[in-house]
């Protein structure tokens, strides 16, 4: 069963932190992975998009590995800011299926 | 570019009423669009996907008799929920694929239905 957990939950950090975001998946064989900011309330703001040939993106104070052969991806943020609060999703598009696979989230607070 | 648009944002409606909810893709031709359901603090859980010209196709569990789905062009799917009930009360979000890449989908804002 292909499935897409991302952990933890919830976290909190204080303002200035750097801070990882983790994704794990059950299959090997996707085709690309994307992170998304979600904000209460709101749709998905897609954040960088990991193609299945590569290991890493980056854009401004995030970047976002992929390891497919251990099942997993990390979102890292620098220099976290109170604006970075938001709910982070974790999404996989599993080769051979026509749907993106989402995580559950990860709902991080920067406390200023 | 790519850009998703929804309508209405929020709606409230009674019990037993039905309501629609529709998803453009403003400056791009969508193959297909995709409808999602968000309940509060849980992820995003595919409903449907829709081609423009034929029927839609429900993941387990979701009911077209009640969800009824309609993609008349490349760039206009609607969602209705019929005879709404408070348990349908969610946040609805649709996507849509460009250049019929499944794998690369841009999203709507959502649409927050209450149902009373």
């Amino acid at each position: 069963k292909q499935e897409v957990t991302q952990i933890p939950a919830a976290l909190s950090v204080p303002e200035g932190e750097n801070l990882v975001l983790n994704c794990s998946f059950t299959d090997s064989a996707i085709y690309n992975l994307q992170w998304f900011r979600q904000d209460p309330g709101k749709g998905l703001t897609s954040l960088l998009l990991i193609q299945s040939s590569q290991r890493e993106q980056t854009s401004g104070r995030l970047n976002a590995s992929l390891d497919k052969s251990s099942g997993r991806s990390t979102l890292y943020i620098a220099a976290s800011q109170p604006g970075d609060s938001a709910t982070y999703l974790c999404a996989v598009a599993f080769s051979g299926a026509n749907n993106l696979f989402f995580g559950t989230g990860t709902r991080l607070t920067v406390i200023p | 570019g790519a850009v998703v648009s929804q309508h209405p944002s929020w709606v409230i409606c009674k019990s037993g009423t039905s309501v629609k909810i529709e998803c453009r893709s403003l400056d791009f031709q969508a193959t297909t669009m995709f409808w999602y359901r968000q309940f509060p603090k849980q992820s995003l859980m595919l409903m449907a996907t829709s081609n423009e010209g034929s029927k839609a196709t429900y993941e387990q569990g979701v009911e077209k008799d009640k969800f009824l789905i309609n993609h008349a062009s490349l760039t206009l799917s609607t969602l209705t929920v019929t005879s709404a009930h408070p348990e349908d009360s969610s946040f609805y979000i649709c996507s849509a694929d460009q250049d019929a890449n499944l794998y690369e989908q841009y999203f709507g804002p959502g649409t927050r239905l209450t149902v009373t």
